[in-house]
């Protein structure tokens, strides 16, 4: 079946602790992008890829960092220096460059909770 | 500024009422896109509709219709005859068209529709 996988599903990190999230697309899709959403809120942007090989900061990159060298698969790592990274973590995917014309579907996300 | 506003941050209703989600946006863009996403429990989003600013039809989708109307920025969701299985988040959507097109989607806040058996 095609969609968007991440994993894992629950994360725990101690502080000071890099940790990467997964995300992977067999949709053929050619952007991707990673929210983060806390409680109560919206969505909001971390960073973005829209072709292999190159990827743009979000709202709030700081803290992060991202990766884009196969197309179906666009790894997150929250670093140490993200000064509060308990959230929950939406990878998407649409098929266009990101023009904004195309819907973006989402994986089933990963609740990160630092100790 | 883009911005999208949903004012309801919570709405409890009883099974078989019809609900109203309300949606109202900000954007300088003369084209843009807008979006609904549902959010069950279980986190994922999942994708309901997505409707383009030249497009002012209104949508009807078995229970679900949408009320699209430039005019007062809002792209409205209805829900007719509710369901237990309606429990979720909604979240309203709006796509950017500024130069760079980057397919950022700016969000409202979420609303948490409760239906009561």
């Amino acid at each position: 079946d095609g969609g968007i996988t991440q994993s894992p599903k629950y994360l725990f990190r101690k502080e000071g602790q890099n940790v990467t999230l997964s995300c992977e697309q067999n949709l053929n899709h050619d952007a991707m992008y990673w929210y983060r959403q806390d409680p109560g809120q919206g969505l909001r942007l971390i960073y973005y890829s829209q072709i292999v090989n190159d990827f743009q900061k979000g709202d709030i990159a700081e803290g992060y960092s991202v990766s884009r060298e196969k197309k179906e698969s666009f790894p997150l790592t929250v670093t140490s220096a993200q000064k509060n990274p308990t959230a929950f973590y939406l990878c998407a995917s649409s098929i266009d460059r990101g023009r904004g014309t195309d819907t973006q579907y989402f994986g089933p996300g990963t609740r990160l909770t630092v100790l | 500024a883009q911005k999208v506003t949903q004012a309801q941050t919570e709405i409890s209703v009883v099974e078989k009422e019809d609900v109203t989600l309300d949606c109202v946006y900000e954007t300088r863009d003369t084209t843009y896109y807008l979006f609904w996403y549902k959010q069950p429990p279980s986190g994922e989003l999942v994708f309901l509709i997505r409707r383009n600013s030249f497009d002012e039809q209104n949508e009807i989708s078995g229970r679900y219709s949408w009320n699209f109307q430039k005019s007062t920025s809002s792209f409205n969701f209805t829900i007719t005859a509710s369901q237990v299985v309606d429990s979720a988040v909604y979240f309203c959507a709006l796509s950017e068209m500024g130069s760079g097109n980057t397919g950022k989607l700016i969000f409202g806040q979420g609303t948490t529709l409760q239906v009561k058996p």
